[in-house]
């Protein structure tokens, strides 16, 4: 079965590191996106790409970046981890047309200390 | 303003009563609208979408739109202790997937 898989699961960091969550899906998805989710603020959308070599910004970009060199992954990097991005990160994709919901991986829970 | 907005709640319904969750959006140009349900500590699961004006039915779930209000909703008939979780509305802008802040629903036995 097709599946979207995220890693690690569980992340401790300290502030100023660099950190990577990976993100890899099997749908043969076009579209795939970042969230992270807090309390209060439901899910909100980091980075998203449409392709290969497309990755665009979302609501909450700044601290973070991503790159898609293939179809399957999209990792997202914390360039310098801050406490604010204590977090439980999810990514999701899609297969792009406008009725299409996401497919969630299991989340990361990153905490930075 | 936010983009999606829903009652965050909690809202506690009794088992077998009719819960009714509510979601607005602030763009107009949104074609198709979703309702994920999210157990505590796992990763949201879609319930059903809906981008026609009117209801649409699946099961005890009945998803409601309304375009010229910007107004979505959820019933969830004979409600279940199992149906107790965080439901989340999602908007395809045409660019990109935004979500509410949820709604936690308590189904009390």
């Amino acid at each position: 079965d097709a599946e979207i898989t995220q890693s690690p699961r569980h992340k401790i960091t300290e502030t100023g590191r660099q950190v990577t969550l990976a993100c890899h899906q099997t749908w043969n998805h076009n579209n795939m996106f970042w969230y992270r989710q807090d309390l209060g603020h439901g899910l909100r959308l980091i980075h998203y790409s449409y392709g290969v070599q497309d990755t665009n910004k979302g609501e909450v970009s700044d601290g973070y970046s991503v790159s898609r060199s293939n179809t399957e992954d999209l990792p997202l990097t914390l360039e310098s981890a801050a406490s604010s991005q204590t977090s439980v990160y999810f990514c999701a994709s899609s297969d792009g047309l406008d009725y299409s919901p996401l497919h969630f991986g299991n989340g990361t829970r990153l905490t930075v200390t | 303003q936010k983009e999606v907005e829903q009652n965050s709640g909690p809202l506690s319904v009794p088992e077998g009563a009719i819960a009714s969750l509510n979601c607005t959006y602030s763009d107009r140009g949104s074609q198709s609208f979703f309702w994920y349900r999210q157990y505590s500590g796992k990763s949201p699961e879609l319930i059903m979408f809906i981008y026609s004006n009117g209801d649409k039915e699946d099961g005890r779930f009945t998803a409601q739109l309304n375009k010229a209000s910007q107004y979505v909703s959820l019933l969830i008939r004979d409600s279940q202790p199992s149906d107790s979780a965080t439901y989340l509305c999602a908007v395809n802008t045409g660019y990109d997937m935004r979500f509410g802040a949820g709604t936690r629903l308590t189904v009390k036995p």
